[in-house]
């Protein structure tokens, strides 16, 4: 069975600081989605990783992929408030039809 | 754009209740998902559909059905609420396929009294 977690679950840091949030996976996957979530809202597609050293940059936000170690990680950079928000990581799951398992999501705060 | 809409934001029902959460997208997708949300449990998901009329368990079955008579429409069923059910109800759909991105709907949030 997979497993997806995510640390920290809760984050709350300055304007400008850098931070990362991790996403640990238990087993063999090939692609992994982060997400990001608004309070109130749904799920928005972030960045889909399809590779081992895969590497997406959108602004602020930069998501790496280590296959081998079963780890992505999203990376901010000089963080502005309008990052905040909750990220969640996603992990294909490669014995199972069509499934997406799911950490339990990282709740950011930037402060100003 | 990918549009996945439900058919309400709130919604209270009282237990005992037989409650129905519609979702419809409109790009032909195959694949549609029903997931509940809770703090600090991340997304899990309930069941999910691959094709019309067809339907398979997800991790959190118990207590739930589905339904998909049309391709568009995947239709989430609590026969019976239960306050354990209170928890925002979030559908997606995807293209047919192992792994593809899922488009999420805007989410319901049901409380059970």
């Amino acid at each position: 069975e997979l497993k997806v977690e995510q640390n920290p679950l809760f984050l709350s840091m300055q304007e400008g600081k850098n931070y990362t949030i991790y996403c640990n996976y238990s087993t063999t996957s090939d692609r992994l989605y982060w997400y990001r979530q608004d309070p109130g809202k749904s799920l928005e597609s972030l960045f889909v990783l399809l590779s081992n050293g895969a590497v997406k940059q959108e602004g602020r936000l930069m998501a790496s992929l280590d296959t081998k170690a079963r780890l992505s990680t999203l990376h901010i950079t000089a963080a502005v408030h309008d990052l905040s928000a909750t990220y969640f990581c996603a992990v294909v799951y490669l014995q199972g039809a069509q499934k997406l398992v799911f950490g339990q999501g990282t709740r950011l705060t930037i402060n100003p | 754009d990918v549009k996945v809409t439900q058919s309400s934001r709130y919604l209270v029902k009282r237990t005992g209740e037989k409650v129905f959460l519609e979702c419809v997208q409109d790009m032909d997708h195959e694949n549609m998902f029903w997931y509940r949300q809770d703090p600090g449990l991340g997304l899990r998901l309930i069941y999910f559909s691959y094709d019309v009329k067809m339907k398979e368990k997800g991790d959190i079955p118990e207590g739930y059905s589905v339904s998909r008579e049309k391709k568009e429409r995947f239709s989430l069923i609590l026969e019976s609420a239960s306050t354990n059910q209170t928890s925002m109800y979030l559908c997606a759909s995807s293209p047919r396929g192992t792994g593809y991105e899922q488009y999420f709907g805007p989410g319901t949030r049901l409380t059970v009294t």
